[in-house]
């Protein structure tokens, strides 16, 4: 059964680094999430992302993230410079359609150090 | 903005006993998703069950099922003949239509469900 891929599963990073998250959606899946949950904490929205530009995004989503596309099959979230309070678990998810279910990955936790 | 809450941070059932979750939630939208996500020890997410606002059928997927009650924004999670494997974070998501954009899910705080053997 396809899934979403994520990797790392797990990256522990220096305090104002810059980071780079990876997602490997379903093949034919057209839209694309980030999530993010910290630890103990309901997952939030971040970004929805379709035709290669954001759809909507939230206001945890700031200057300091941003996400591509950049070969048609991953989708990548990128944290420039990195805070304590970035430290939580961030899942990828895409969907096949406009209103269908979104289909997770397994996360990949990052802990900034 | 949605707003999903489940009032029930934590609860626990005797094994092969009957549990429901609750969740309610908030919109003004008519047409939308309902899910309920399993988060285990892992933190993968796992979709337990989903159930589109249109239908009035309540969603079943084996042992378990969900009451919505749209009038009262209402939708809960009855888990029958509860397993050890059912152990795990609960979480009830509110998924927009997407008519103008992607879409996105609103998730609850989560439901922490303990099944003692």
């Amino acid at each position: 059964e396809p899934e979403v891929t994520q990797t790392p599963s797990h990256q522990v990073t220096q305090m104002g680094q810059e980071v780079i998250l990876r997602c490997v959606p379903i093949s034919n899946h057209l839209y694309f999430y980030w999530y993010r949950q910290i630890l103990g904490q309901k997952v939030e929205f971040l970004v929805s992302f379709y035709n290669n530009e954001i759809s909507e995004k939230s206001e945890i989503f700031d200057d300091q993230f941003s996400v591509e596309r950049p070969d048609g099959s991953n989708f990548t979230l990128k944290i420039r410079s990195t805070k304590l309070e970035d430290s939580a678990m961030y899942f990828c998810a895409s969907n096949p359609r406009q209103n269908t279910e979104a289909f997770f990955g397994q996360g990949t936790r990052l802990t900034v150090v | 903005a949605q707003t999903v809450t489940q009032s029930q941070p934590e609860m626990s059932v005797q094994e092969a006993e009957t549990v429901t979750l609750s969740c309610t939630y908030d919109t003004s939208e008519s047409d939308y998703y309902l899910f309920w996500y399993k988060q285990p020890p892992s933190r993968q997410m796992i979709l337990v069950i989903r159930q589109e606002a249109y239908k009035q059928q309540n969603a079943t997927e084996n042992r378990f099922s969900v009451n919505f009650q749209k009038a009262a924004k209402s939708f809960s999670l009855k888990i029958s003949d509860s397993q050890l494997g059912d152990a795990a974070m609960y979480f009830c998501a509110y998924r927009t239509y997407g008519y103008t954009n992607a879409g996105k899910s609103t998730f609850g705080d989560g439901t922490t469900l303990t099944v003692k053997p």
